[in-house]
């Protein structure tokens, strides 16, 4: 079963940017898309993307189209996203999901990564 | 965009049963995943593909799809249940996914 570790928590500024990690350990990286999502405080989750490491393809959720990268270093079984031009909306638990590249479903999550973005 | 569209809570004694809805309109062909959240921990996932348990997953946990609603059953609801339940699925197109915005179970 694949494990996910994510990078730790982070406090950025109005206007820059963070990149957050997730290392994927004891299973077939190479299958699986890797999906990110995330939790503003007392709210639910929201999609953000999801990347397929093994072919390189990614697909963002709208609302982030244009702020975010997702991408993937199959030699190290690391995920990465960044989000620039961060708002303090975007003071969340950022989290990544794995699960079959050919379905959406998250059966192993990373334990969360804290944003706060504040001055 | 697309949107899912659940309760935003229900309430159940000890014993009895719990079912949460989650509607839209490409789940007619759409697989449908429901996640069981507790305060403080990441996501896990209860059912895959509108109806398959995941293994470890209590056989109370099962799910059932019509329509243009899916629907997560909680039989004999135990205190241990007390969470937020999301459901997740994909857009009319299956290249963007979607999440509903939560249930909160009160057992």
């Amino acid at each position: 079963q694949v494990q996910l570790v994510q990078s730790g928590a982070e406090v950025k500024k109005p206007g820059s940017s963070v990149k957050v990690s997730c290392k994927a350990s004891g299973g077939t990286f190479n299958t699986y898309g890797v999906s990110w999502v995330r939790q503003a405080p007392g709210q639910g989750l929201e999609w953000m993307g999801r990347i397929i490491p093994n072919f390189g393809i990614t697909k963002y959720a709208e609302k982030f189209q244009d702020r975010v990268t997702m991408s993937a270093d199959t030699s190290t079984t690391t995920a990465f996203m960044q989000l620039n031009s961060l708002r303090y909306e975007d003071t969340a638990v950022y989290y990544c999901g794995g699960g079959n590249w050919q379905q959406f479903g998250l059966d192993v999550w990373g334990q969360g990564t804290t944003v706060t973005v504040s001055s | 965009s697309y949107e899912l569209t659940q309760p935003p809570s229900v309430s159940v004694s000890p014993g009895q049963t719990a079912r949460i809805t989650c509607s839209g309109d490409a789940l007619p062909k759409q697989d449908a995943y429901w996640y069981q959240q507790k305060p403080g921990q990441a996501p896990v996932l209860v059912m895959y593909k509108d109806s398959e348990r995941p293994s470890g997953i209590p056989e109370r946990f099962s799910g059932s799809s019509s329509g243009t609603t899916v629907t997560l059953t909680i039989s004999g609801v135990q205190a241990e249940d007390e969470a937020d339940y999301f459901c997740q699925s994909a857009d009319s197109s299956g290249t963007l996914s979607v999440f509903g915005s939560g249930t909160k179970v009160t057992v």
